[in-house]
């Protein structure tokens, strides 16, 4: 059974500052990976994507991946109220043609 | 920016009756998908869809279950005979390619089965 990881929080980080999201899986050979934000009752936005090991930064969002320890995370600097909401993982998973969701991350930004 | 469509937001319908829900994807995207979510689960994969037919599909996905792509546009999801535990948030997704591509989410059809 193939999984994605995430601690489901709450994770709770004041305004300003760096919050650091993370994200295992099992499949070795999964090819890239996905992070979105989900606000409560609303679809995930993609916020990143990434398939090649090392950092990929967008703004204020830093995506780092890891094959070797199968481990994605998601750097979010200046935190804002804003972002506070559900963060999703998801995996493009090997010789599947579908997408795996981890159950996501709540994020709480404190003012 | 181009998005994802999908109608209705809501729909209400009672056990056993069909229910089609509808999306358009982004018109240069190749790849549909269609997750559902549960209320406070996570989103599950559904079905994918390539050059008209289905490419992968989920344990979920049964013979209820059906999706087409009846004209250029349109990209839908049947449920021939819903049951109650088919009450969920239902997500159309695209992307131009599959492994290497992003992939968006439409806004979702609440649906609920009384």
């Amino acid at each position: 059974q193939k999984e994605v990881e995430q601690n489901s929080g709450p994770l709770s980080v004041p305004e300003g500052a760096i919050a650091s999201l993370n994200c295992t899986y099992s499949d070795r050979g999964s090819q890239s990976f996905f992070w979105y934000r989900q606000y409560s009752g609303k679809s995930p936005e993609l916020i990143m994507f990434i398939y090649s090991n090392g950092d990929k930064e967008d703004g204020r969002f830093t995506a780092q991946l890891n094959k070797a320890s199968q481990y994605v995370s998601l750097l979010i600097r200046d935190s804002q109220p804003s972002d506070s909401a559900t963060y999703l993982c998801a995996v493009f998973a090997n010789r599947d043609d579908k997408i795996i969701f981890g159950k996501g991350t709540r994020l709480h930004i404190l003012p | 920016e181009p998005e994802v469509t999908q109608t209705p937001s809501h729909q209400v319908t009672q056990m056993g009756q069909e229910v089609i829900l509808r999306c358009v994807p982004i018109s240069n995207h190749l790849y549909f998908y269609w997750y559902r979510q549960i209320l406070g689960q996570k989103v599950e994969f559904l079905v994918s869809f390539y050059n008209n037919e289905i490419s992968e599909k989920s344990e979920i996905f049964d013979d209820q279950f059906s999706v087409e792509r009846p004209d250029g546009s349109n990209f839908t999801l049947k449920i021939r005979s819903t049951k109650l535990e088919d009450s969920a948030m239902y997500f159309c997704a695209s992307s131009e390619g599959n492994r290497l591509s992003e992939q968006y989410f439409g806004p979702g059809t609440r649906l609920t089965v009384t």
